[in-house]
């Protein structure tokens, strides 16, 4: 049974720095990864979406890598804002079953 | 519409009353997914739809719980005797086909509480 781990579960930083989220996942055997953006009292956004043949994505100030051997995810976010304050959830899809989501890291960056 | 939409925001119940929650899907995508996100927990997998069709309904939490779509367009979960366990945010999300190769879209959800 696929298990996503996501570390840290909460991360507070000051704006202005980089930083990384961690997500791992124990079935290397997985179709693409995705990485959701979730504000307080919302639903999903996503942000980035890994197919199993690629190494990473980008979008603006965001950059998401893919390695299946080793069951890892990493989001980087460049030059944090406190806009970027939310919760980031990844989740993992394995063909035709639902996706696997992580607990979540919640993020908040100190103006 | 431009997204997925989900109806009511917002629901407070009495334990014991059913409950009737809605989404309306990306118009074409053939694939609806129904999640509970309860306080502190990760998503949890309840259903999925192909076309009109929900081949695995084993994710549902108990036989409280059940799930139509009609028109291979909108979809209603409906809680039956409601306790207060069911309180949680309900999430749908559509993709254009079943395989996880595409990226779900999710709602806003539906935030039940049951008093």
């Amino acid at each position: 049974k696929q298990e996503v781990t996501q570390i840290p579960a909460a991360l507070s930083v000051p704006e202005g720095e980089n930083l990384v989220l961690n997500c791992s996942f124990t079935d290397s055997a997985i179709y693409n990864l995705q990485w959701f953006r979730q504000d307080p009292g919302k639903g999903l956004t996503s942000l980035l979406l890994i197919q199993s043949s690629q190494r990473e994505q980008t979008s603006g100030r965001l950059n998401a890598s893919l390695d299946k051997s080793s069951g890892r995810s990493t989001l980087y976010i460049a030059a944090s804002q406190p806009g970027d304050s939310a919760t980031y959830l990844c989740a993992v899809g394995s063909g035709n079953t639902p996706l696997v989501f992580g607990k979540g890291t919640r993020l908040s960056v100190i103006a | 519409g431009a997204g997925v939409s989900q109806s009511p925001s917002n629901k407070v119940t009495e334990k014991g009353k059913d409950v009737e929650l809605r989404c309306d899907p990306i118009s074409g995508h053939t694939a609806l997914y129904w999640y509970r996100q309860s306080l502190g927990q990760g998503l949890e997998f309840l259903i999925y739809f192909q076309g009109n069709s929900a081949p695995d309904k084993s994710g549902l939490p108990s036989d409280r719980f059940s799930a139509e779509r009609t028109g291979g367009s909108v979809s209603t979960l409906t809680i039956q005797r409601t306790q207060q366990e069911d309180s949680a945010v309900y999430l749908c999300a559509s993709s254009p086909g079943l395989s996880t190769y595409n990226e779900q879209f999710f709602g806003p959800g539906t935030r039940l509480t049951v008093l």
